[in-house]
């Protein structure tokens, strides 16, 4: 497809589980980011890939969340151990480099922890 | 630190009035970009533009218009004779640096809903 492609779009877990969320940018474009976004909330930023290196992950809130992006393209974000806090939409986002902060959104995986 | 501040909520207006969209912002850097985004109801948030810090020209697009004001900090965006595709949370964002793609500072949002 032509955007910013993420599985699952729903996913509900129960406390304590592990889950993967999936992002496939859009094609070329180097620059991958996490955000995660709470009801009634902005999106807060968790990590930004430069290709398949993590550029930034001052965002990620504990050592339970991690991301790869082995070949750089497609992003993993894996959290351990969920927590009821963690409950959110996780976005992904891609862009070009050198377009600072024009990024395409992909529509986002709700995660439910019980 | 940086902060955005939408203190706007919710507005509802009536399809064809023009309504604004308020946005302050903190920053100590004096090179930084300044954003809105648009998320309708299916979540995937859509760029509508970026301002950078040293262009306070006020910039016109079709229906759309934003107004920066450095001596203020703020951003606003205002829709003129808007229409009921307009309803939508809107995310006014900001980014510290120009070098690399630093991580975006988005505000809480304002939740748009136009009655026809």
């Amino acid at each position: 497809g032509a955007g910013v492609s993420q599985t699952p779009s729903n996913k509900v877990t129960e406390k304590g589980k592990y889950v993967e969320l999936r992002c496939d940018p859009i094609s070329g474009h180097t620059a991958l980011y996490w955000y995660r976004q709470s009801l009634g909330q902005g999106p807060e930023f968790l990590i930004y890939f430069q290709g398949t290196g993590a550029a930034d992950d001052s965002g990620l809130p504990n050592d339970r969340f991690f991301a790869v992006r082995p070949e750089g393209s497609v992003s993993t974000l894996k959290i351990q151990r969920t927590e009821r806090g963690d409950s959110a939409v996780y976005l992904c986002a891609s862009s070009l480099v050198g377009e600072d902060g024009e990024l395409f959104f992909g529509e986002g995986s709700r995660l439910t922890v019980l | 630190a940086q902060k955005v501040t939408q203190a706007q909520t919710e507005i509802s207006v009536v399809e064809k009035e023009d309504v604004t969209l308020d946005c302050v912002y903190e920053t100590r850097d004096t090179t930084y970009y300044l954003f809105w985004y648009k998320q309708p109801p299916s979540g995937e948030l859509v760029f509508l533009i970026r301002r950078n810090s040293f262009d306070e020209q006020n910039e016109i697009s079709g229906r759309y218009s934003w107004n920066f004001q450095k001596s203020t900090s703020s951003f606003n965006f205002t829709i003129t004779a808007s229409q009921v595709v307009d309803s939508a949370v809107y995310f006014c964002a900001l980014s510290e640096a120009f070098s690399g793609n630093t991580p975006l500072v988005f505000g809480k949002g304002t939740r748009l809903s136009v009655i026809a």
